[in-house]
């Protein structure tokens, strides 16, 4: 079986702050793992994905999300957050080994304060 | 090019009644893919249709179902509808099917979803 869980239901920032949305999976074997962001009334848009190689994986919107194996997590950061990143993020994983239907985390909604 | 479009975009039906979505995906992929998210929850995988067959189905009651065409378009049609149906439901096209993507991690490309309302 496959699970994620994204602990926080919202994180708040300022702008030009650091931000991070914490994301942790559990799979049978190795891990493919990726974000989603969801805006209002919008459907979801890739951000980034771990397939293998580098834990630091560089995505869209000067995002980036870092793979630690021993802890089984995949967090999401920026290291200057904008209020235009303010938006539902969703993390998600698939176990290379079994399913090959990605299941999704219920969510954490990032606001960025001006 | 186009993203993947769905329609309608919002809906109102009453208990009982039946709904059809649609779902055009991105002009060269394959394989269609239904989600239901519910307000507070991440979506939740419906089904999977790849070259027109039935690749995948999540925890859904038979009440649920869908095709695909040839075209590759795709019709999710749920029966006798239940107030907790009421939902944002979203299609997903990729290149492949998961079981065909040799890079093993298919990205999947949403459209903007339909809003189904039941009263």
């Amino acid at each position: 079986a496959q699970s994620v869980a994204q602990p926080e239901d919202q994180v708040n920032v300022a702008e030009g702050n650091p931000l991070t949305v914490k994301c942790t999976y559990s799979v049978s074997g190795n891990p493919y793992l990726f974000w989603y962001v969801q805006y209002p009334n919008r459907g979801l848009q890739f951000l980034l994905k771990y397939i293998t190689g580098d834990n630091l994986v560089k995505g869209s919107y000067g995002f980036e999300a870092e793979f630690n194996k021993s802890q089984t997590s995949f967090h999401l950061k920026k290291p200057s957050a904008l209020v235009s990143d303010s938006a539902l993020y969703f993390c998600a994983v698939r176990d290379m080994g079994g399913s090959y239907i990605p299941t999704f985390g219920r969510g954490t909604s990032l606001i960025v304060h001006p | 090019d186009a993203g993947v479009t769905q329609s309608p975009t919002h809906l109102i039906k009453t208990r009982g009644q039946q709904v059809t979505l649609r779902c055009s995906p991105i002009s060269g992929h394959k394989s269609v893919s239904w989600y239901q998210q519910v307000l507070g929850q991440g979506p939740q995988f419906i089904f999977q249709y790849y070259e027109k067959e039935e690749r995948g189905r999540g925890n859904f009651p038979d009440r649920f179902s869908a095709r695909q065409f040839p075209n590759y378009s795709s019709e999710l049609n749920v029966n006798a509808l239940l107030l907790g149906d009421s939902a944002l439901y979203l299609c997903a096209s990729s290149p492949r099917g998961s079981r065909t993507d040799l890079s093993g991690a298919n990205v999947l490309t949403f459209g903007a979803g339909s809003r189904l309302t039941v009263l």
